[in-house]
């Protein structure tokens, strides 16, 4: 079946536009994540969805970043006003579950570059 | 939530046994551990998950303490298609709200 879908696949935007960045997640998934992997770096949580509900907003690195999720199926994470330090590659996961025993399944990314 | 790491590189031949250790030291009861394979631009792959003891599949085995404070990945005979980075991920409830955190990451880099 088909797996974690995300759009664009790259994006390159002026600092201080908005970006929408999108993840279709496994049909049935309930669950679904937003990591940041910054050049050579690791994976940094920002959010997860339970259905449409983020009960956590915290890991998100600051009020420019957002994220909804409708319908129990797509995601988008929106950053604001853009910064050269939010470039990075914004990885998309979902799971059957949101317990931390479920496998998550990644998308392949979107690498934003801000110029 | 625990703070993982790995060591950041590692190099092995083609055959060998690879073992990559990740270490949490402040892991919570309810934590689970979990590894996971990257390639480049690719996202993550799921490889294997445990909460304690041993548990093994048709890809690696996943050691894991008594006191669960670390984790070791073993890949048996690996093969230059195992060269990527590996992450372990320690996931878990605090507060009734889910946490996840990645590893540092151990870059594999298989040799023939």
């Amino acid at each position: 079946g088909a797996g974690v879908s995300q759009s664009p696949s790259n994006k390159v935007t002026e600092k201080g536009k908005d970006v929408e960045l999108r993840c279709d997640p496994i049909s049935g998934h309930t669950a679904l994540y937003w990591y940041r992997q910054s050049l050579g770096q690791g994976l940094e949580f920002l959010i997860y969805f339970q259905g449409n509900s983020a009960p956590d907003k915290s890991g998100l690195p600051s009020d420019r970043f957002s994220a909804e999720r409708t319908g129990g199926s797509v995601s988008t994470l929106t950053i604001q006003r853009t910064q050269q330090e939010d470039s990075a590659v914004y990885l998309c996961a979902s799971s059957p579950g949101v317990g931390a025993y479920n496998e998550q399944f990644f998308g392949p990314g979107t690498r934003l570059t801000v110029l | 939530l625990a703070k993982t790491t790995q060591p950041i590189s590692m190099d092995s031949y083609e055959g060998q046994e690879v073992n990559i250790t990740c270490s949490h030291n402040n892991i919570a009861t309810n934590d689970y551990i979990t590894w996971y394979q990257q390639f480049p631009s690719q996202g993550p792959r799921f490889i294997i998950q445990g909460y304690k003891t041993k548990v093994t599949n048709e890809v690696a085995s996943l050691f894991i303490p008594a006191d669960r404070k670390s984790s070791t990945l073993s890949l048996p005979r690996v093969s230059l298609s195992d060269t990527a980075v590996y992450y372990c991920l320690v996931g878990g409830t605090t507060s009734g709200t889910y946490k996840y955190i990645f590893g540092t990451g151990t870059r594999l880099k298989v040799l023939a």
